[in-house]
């Protein structure tokens, strides 16, 4: 089947404008992740999905960022007033949902945000 | 708050057998994952261990001692498609991961 979808795959903004980021997940997977990775880092976990609630957005940097998913399927990351250090790949991923053992987390390709 | 340490980088050559190691400190542990990374590309999973002890699944082997805060990816018979970052990863609560910053493998032929 189909694995984790992102929209777009790059998108280049000018500082202070508004983006969103769209993340499709794998059909039948109730848990999403937004995390963010910059160049040299591993993944930074942003805000973390069970249906359609936010069940933890602990990570989010400030409250510029906020998140979406209505339906408990898709996904969109919006960025407000973007800065340059927002700049990184986003990535999302799904997994079946929590418990143990622990689900694996299925990622997206990403979405390479640059802000000049 | 977390702690999680790995090596920068590793250099091994092809058909050899490398350990990366990855050393936590977190409030909690659910699971210690391992994922593979290859330059632009999405991590893909590789292993996870909950309990102490070794889980081996064909040229990879991934180890845990919860009591240490230690775990390494073992990585046999290894190919120039190996190259890659290989991300530890712990599982605190029941969900979300922490990720260390990833040690990137160079194998040479």
């Amino acid at each position: 089947g189909a694995g984790v979808s992102q929209t777009p795959s790059n998108k280049v903004t000018e500082k202070g404008k508004y983006v969103e980021l769209r993340c499709d997940p794998i059909s039948g997977h109730t848990a999403l992740y937004w995390y963010r990775q910059s160049l040299g880092q591993g993944p930074e976990f942003l805000i973390y999905f069970q249906g359609t609630g936010a069940a933890d957005d602990s990570g989010l940097p400030n409250d510029r960022f906020f998140a979406v998913r209505p339906e408990g399927s898709v996904s969109t990351l919006k960025i407000q007033r973007t800065e340059r250090g927002d700049s990184a790949v986003y990535l999302c991923a799904s997994s079946l949902g929590e418990g143990f053992p622990p689900a694996k987390q299925y990622f997206g390709p990403g979405t390479r945000l640059t802000v000049t | 708050g977390q702690n999680i340490d790995q090596p920068t980088e590793m250099t091994a050559t092809e058909g050899a057998i490398v350990q990366i190691n990855c050393t936590y400190q977190t409030s909690g542990f659910n699971g210690l994952f391992w994922y593979q990374q290859h330059a632009g590309e999405a991590p893909t999973f590789l292993s996870y261990n909950v309990l102490d002890g070794l889980e081996e699944k064909g040229r990879f082997s991934s180890f845990l001692s919860r009591s240490k805060g230690y775990s390494y990816l073992l990585l046999k018979e290894l190919q120039m498609k190996d190259s890659a970052s290989y991300l530890c990863a712990v599982r605190e609560g029941y969900s979300t991961l922490t990720f260390g910053k990833g040690t990137m493998l160079l194998v040479s032929p």
